[in-house]
């Protein structure tokens, strides 16, 4: 079975302080593909990030990165010197190799305070 | 290039009521599917479709039907309303199974049944 777990169901910070979002997943696919996706208070979802299974590289994108660690079988979303804008509730997801669809965490809703 | 439209963004039924909700994309993707969105529950999927005229249940099919007659369409229709249906419903396509594919979803519609 797959299963995405974000332990953290609400985060509050202070303007300028760095976050970490955890996400921990279960699957039995070699083959996967990890997202993150941002969900601000309009709505919509947002397209951060997608991670392939072979790619244990971590990623920097401005004040977002990821670390990717299959030992523990962790994607784990940082934020660096956090904005109000960046208050959302932020998804992380798991895909099959063969899969169209996502299996969802039940998000962390993140609060940035000025 | 539309993306992946919803209609109606905002709908309010009756207990007993039926209703389609509307979802169409203009990429000529083969895969399509619905999601729904519960407070805490993160987005489970509902039916999905791998091109027209196949359909498939995901994790919580009760009471939704679905159809696939085009490539760019993907209805999806709620038989009986009942407020355990209250939800927000995303659509989503991708041009395929393959997790090197992003997930493009729709604006979202958010359903009230009373």
């Amino acid at each position: 079975a797959q299963k995405v777990t974000q332990a953290q169901t609400e985060i509050s910070v202070v303007e300028k302080e760095d976050v970490t979002l955890d996400c921990v997943y279960e699957t039995r696919d070699t083959t996967y593909y990890l997202f993150w996706y941002k969900q601000p208070p309009s709505g919509e979802l947002v397209f951060l990030i997608r991670r392939n299974s072979f790619d244990e590289q971590n990623e920097i994108s401005g004040r977002y990165s990821w670390n990717f660690q299959k030992s523990t079988s962790s994607f784990n979303f940082t934020i660096t010197a956090s904005q109000v804008v960046d208050s959302a509730v932020y998804f992380c997801a798991l895909r099959g190799g063969s899969q169209g669809n996502l299996i969802f965490g039940k998000g962390t809703k993140l609060s940035v305070k000025p | 290039n539309a993306g992946v439209t919803q209609t109606p963004k905002f709908q309010v039924l009756k207990t007993g009521q039926s209703m389609t909700l509307q979802c169409a994309q203009d990429m000529n993707h083969e895969y399509m599917s619905w999601y729904r969105q519960d407070p805490g529950m993160g987005l489970r999927l509902i039916h999905y479709s791998v091109g027209a005229g196949i359909t498939d249940q995901g994790e919580v099919p009760n009471g939704y039907n679905v159809s696939r007659s085009t490539t760019e369409d993907f209805p999806l229709r709620l038989l009986s309303a009942a407020p355990s249906q209250t939800s927000v419903y995303f659509c989503a396509s991708t041009p395929g199974t393959s997790g090197l594919y992003e997930q493009y979803f729709g604006p979202g519609t958010r359903l009230t049944v009373t």
